[in-house]
């Protein structure tokens, strides 16, 4: 597609459900991130893909969280018995070289209540 | 350890140039890139600086200082549509390209 697509645009859970979160990067994009952002904040770095692999996912925090990209193209995040303190807009992005920068998705605003 | 320095607000009038100052300290350092976002929409991005020295883009312009661990973006001839949080955001290379955000710059243009 012409950008980064995520969806949903926006869940509503009930805490302690599972939810899955869809990145869909830009075609030929061999990098893709997650970020999560708070009121107020910048994007908080999760997780991070070079092709199907995670090549870097410091930022997970903690064991609830999960990502995938089995193809190399689209990506899951999976959260597990999510809490309220999960909500926030969750980001993807995708980026071909380091110098052209990375497009980010509309995002998807994830609440728990 | 990483960090990141940049003025929480700033407030400007339209058709003035203002600049945003974004002082680091990464390990393994690759360049700097700055996005654009504005409020409820996705960061958007505006430059990268690889080497010292000032990059132009239209009215906006980064500059970089390795050896000063600081840059900055400039922007020229202010308007209302400017108004957003400015990240800086220096990413690492090896392994993981991952960018790291500070909590940005806010910046009002006012008319």
């Amino acid at each position: 597609g012409a950008g980064v697509s995520q969806t949903p645009s926006n869940k509503v859970t009930e805490k302690g459900k599972y939810v899955e979160l869809r990145c869909d990067p830009i075609s030929g994009h061999t990098a893709l991130y997650w970020y999560r952002q708070s009121l107020g904040q910048g994007p908080e770095f999760l997780i991070y893909f070079q092709g199907t692999g995670a090549a870097d996912d410091s930022g997970l925090p903690n064991d609830r969280f999960f990502a995938v990209r089995p193809e190399g193209s689209v990506s899951t995040l999976k959260i597990q018995r999510t809490e309220r303190g999960d909500s926030a807009v969750y980001l993807c992005a995708s980026s071909l070289t380091r110098d052209s920068g990375a497009f980010f998705g509309q995002g998807t605003r994830l609440t728990v209540v | 350890g990483q960090s990141l320095e940049q003025p929480s607000e700033v407030t400007a009038v339209e058709g003035a140039i203002v600049q945003i100052n974004c002082t680091y300290q990464t390990s393994g350092f690759y360049g700097l890139s700055w996005y654009q976002q504005h409020d409820g929409g996705a960061p958007t991005f505006l430059s990268y600086n690889g080497l010292d020295g000032l990059e132009e883009t239209g009215r906006f312009s980064s500059f970089l200082s390795r050896s000063d661990s600081y840059g900055y973006l400039l922007l020229q001839e202010l308007q209302m549509k400017d108004s957003a949080s400015y990240f800086c955001a220096p990413p690492r290379g090896g392994a993981t390209n991952k960018l790291i955000f500070g909590t940005g710059t806010l910046l009002a243009v006012q008319p």
